[in-house]
Parts: structure tokens; C-alpha cells; sequence
């Protein structure tokens, strides 16, 4: 039974361009969380999806940043036109129900020149 | 709104030697609490989680920790530590009823010398 998988590993983007990363849950989970960890500290709380809608996005930032969790394919966490502070790792957590463990991907590290 | 403070940002201890890593959380209201281990350039594996009943909750790899509501605690334990459990430990908490969005700590890095 395959992880929590995402991909990039690894992203680098210059200042200005758009950001992609994805997600594809454990087989059986309808429900994923995208959390960023900045250097030296926790992972912070991004977004909560839910197949084809959007629970809880009290974390995400007002502008540039956008998820989605479409019936069929991964969920894609976008940035539009990156700036250096969104250099961090992004990571994405899946569970099958409210209240299941939730289980976390290796994260995506972003970079941006 | 919920907080978690890890007070020990690192702690080095020797290899067979016990040790606690410490949690204390803030919320107005009930929560769920969570130990997180994170190894190098990898995601975070649960290690154990306090949802109710007993207050001791055993985990994987030979940890435990105990729920003490009154001091708002979750201490982290594990009687004989390894090299292999050299790692960043997170403490988090999620609301009952709530969205289940985790709230962190920002970590402890333990780290087992030999």
C-alpha cells in the first residue's frame, strides 16, 4: 500500500513564476491537508480538502496561493508568482475519515532564486 | 485558537540513557493530542495519539506519553533510547469537533550519542 506521495522532491523557481505541487493521497483517503514548514520551525496549517471541496482554509494566504482536490488526480497545491518568502518545504497529509490518523507525504522543498 | 509549546528546542542525551520531551498546550477548548517524529529530508510519522480513555498512551518504537489536562501537558518518554531514534520530535493538537487541522509545536531535536 504506496504512501502518501508527492513530487516534486525538490522545485526551484525564479521569482515570478508559478509554483505546482501535488499530492496523491493513500489509496482509500478522501481527505488531505497541505501544511508549510519554514527553517527551525513547526509545520503550519495551509488547507483542509476534502474530495472536490475545500473545508478549512483559514491558513492559506489572502493571495497568490490556491488548492484543489479534483474528483480524479491528485490535489494540487498552486503559488502564483512566487516571492523568496515562499521558500519552505510543503507537506501533504492524508486520512480515510474525520478523526484518522492523519499520514504525511515527504514533503515538496521549494525554492525560489 | 490553539498553541503548543515544545520547551526544549534540543536535547542531547546518550545512547541506553532515558529521556522526555516535553509538551504543554493551550486551547479553550477539548483537543486530541499527537507525537510526530520527523527523520532527515522525510515527512512526519505519527508516533502515538490521545484521543480518550487512559492517559498513558503507548506508541511505536518504545515511546509513551501521558495526558495530564490539569497542567495542560503531554510529555513525550521512552526508557532507553538508540542511535536510530536521533530525529525531530513535533507535539501537536487538534481541536474535537473542529476541522482536524494540527497545530505544532516547532519541534525537538533529539539527538543519541553514542
Amino acid at each position: 500500500n504506496a504512501g502518501v506521495m508527492q513530487n516534486p522532491r525538490h522545485l526551484v523557481r525564479r521569482r515570478g513564476q508559478e509554483a505546482r505541487l501535488r499530492c496523491s493521497p493513500m489509496k482509500g483517503h478522501s481527505h488531505v491537508y497541505w501544511y508549510r514548514q519554514l527553517p527551525e520551525e513547526g509545520l503550519k496549517f495551509m488547507v483542509y480538502l476534502q474530495k472536490e471541496n475545500i473545508i478549512d482554509e483559514s491558513g492559506m494566504p489572502k493571495e497568490r496561493f490556491s488548492a484543489e482536490f479534483p474528483k480524479e488526480g491528485p490535489s494540487i497545491l498552486r503559488i502564483q508568482q512566487v516571492v523568496r518568502g515562499d521558500s519552505a518545504a510543503y507537506f501533504c497529509a492524508s486520512s480515510p475519515e474525520v478523526l484518522g490518523p492523519q499520514h504525511f507525504g515527504d514533503g515538496t522543498r521549494l525554492s525560489i532564486l | 485558537a490553539q498553541s503548543v509549546t515544545q520547551l526544549d528546542s534540543q536535547v542531547p542525551v546518550f545512547e541506553e540513557a532515558p529521556v522526555e520531551l516535553r509538551c504543554n498546550y493551550s486551547s479553550s477548548v477539548s483537543v486530541y493530542l499527537f507525537w510526530y517524529v520527523q527523520y532527515p529530508n522525510q515527512g512526519l510519522q505519527l508516533l502515538l495519539k490521545y484521543l480518550s480513555g487512559s492517559t498513558l498512551v503507548k506508541g511505536i518504537n518504545g515511546f509513551e506519553a501521558e495526558f495530564n489536562k490539569s497542567q495542560t501537558s503531554f510529555h513525550l518518554r521512552k526508557p532507553s533510547v538508540h542511535i536510530s531514534d536521533t530525529a525531530e520530535y513535533f507535539c501537536a493538537v487538534s481541536e474535537q469537533g473542529g476541522s482536524e487541522k494540527l497545530v505544532f509545536g516547532k519541534g525537538t531535536k533529539l539527538t543519541v550519542n553514542p
